[in-house]
């Protein structure tokens, strides 16, 4: 079956605007979780979506960081007012339910704030 | 200190070598235990997990965690060249199972 899917693959904007990244998880998948990947470095962790609510998002940088999720279905992680050091690739993944169930990843999409 | 270390490589084996890639972590709460595999410009993708200390073995991939040494390993036996990518350890403590990455070691196996 088809696997988590996001958009655009590539994001090339100036510092300042405002992002939108998007994620399609697998269907029937309640858990929904956000990442960061900075160049060289492990995950990091940013938020986690149960059905439609975030009962952790003690990863978000800052509050120019935001998300929302629509059921348990489409999740957008929206950065406003970019920065250079917001570059980096940011990937979902998506389980069945919480705790230990696999989390299945999206190919990412690769961010630079030029 | 980070809570959980490890080297990114790159690690250069031939192929048919047996590859040892390793973590170290700092948290005692620790119990779950994860090795991800992330090939270039992909998302990771689970490899093996397990919650307890000892081995654990699929196909060529053995797992080996041991908590008295905070200290996890991943071995892969005949490695070949799809192997090459980058691993990635990744724990869990009981109460949040929100994983803490490691930055991920580079492996490269050559013909």
């Amino acid at each position: 079956g088809a696997g988590v899917s996001q958009s655009p693959s590539n994001k090339v904007t100036e510092k300042g605007k405002d992002v939108e990244l998007r994620c399609d998880p697998i269907s029937g998948h309640t858990a929904l979780y956000w990442y960061r990947q900075r160049l060289g470095q492990g995950l990091e962790f940013l938020i986690y979506f149960q059905g439609n609510s975030a009962p952790d998002k003690s990863g978000l940088p800052s509050d120019r960081f935001s998300a929302e999720r629509t059921g348990e279905s489409v999740s957008t992680l929206t950065i406003q007012r970019t920065q250079q050091e917001d570059s980096a690739v940011y990937l979902c993944a998506s389980s069945y339910g919480q705790g230990t169930d696999t989390q299945y990843f999206g190919p990412g999409t690769r961010l630079t704030v030029l | 200190q980070k809570e959980v270390e490890q080297d990114p490589g790159p690690l250069s084996v031939p192929e048919g070598a047996i590859v040892s890639l390793n973590c170290t972590y700092s948290n005692s709460a620790f119990q779950y235990f994860m090795w991800y595999r992330q090939y270039s410009r992909k998302g990771p993708e689970l490899l093996m997990y397990t919650y307890s200390s000892g081995n654990k073995e699929d196909g060529r991939f053995t797992a080996q965690v041991d908590k008295s040494s905070k200290y996890i390993s991943l071995f892969i036996r005949d490695s070949q060249p799809s192997d090459s990518a980058t691993y990635l350890c990744a724990i869990a403590s009981g109460g949040s199972y929100i994983p803490t990455f490691g930055r991920g070691t580079s492996l490269i196996v050559h013909p």
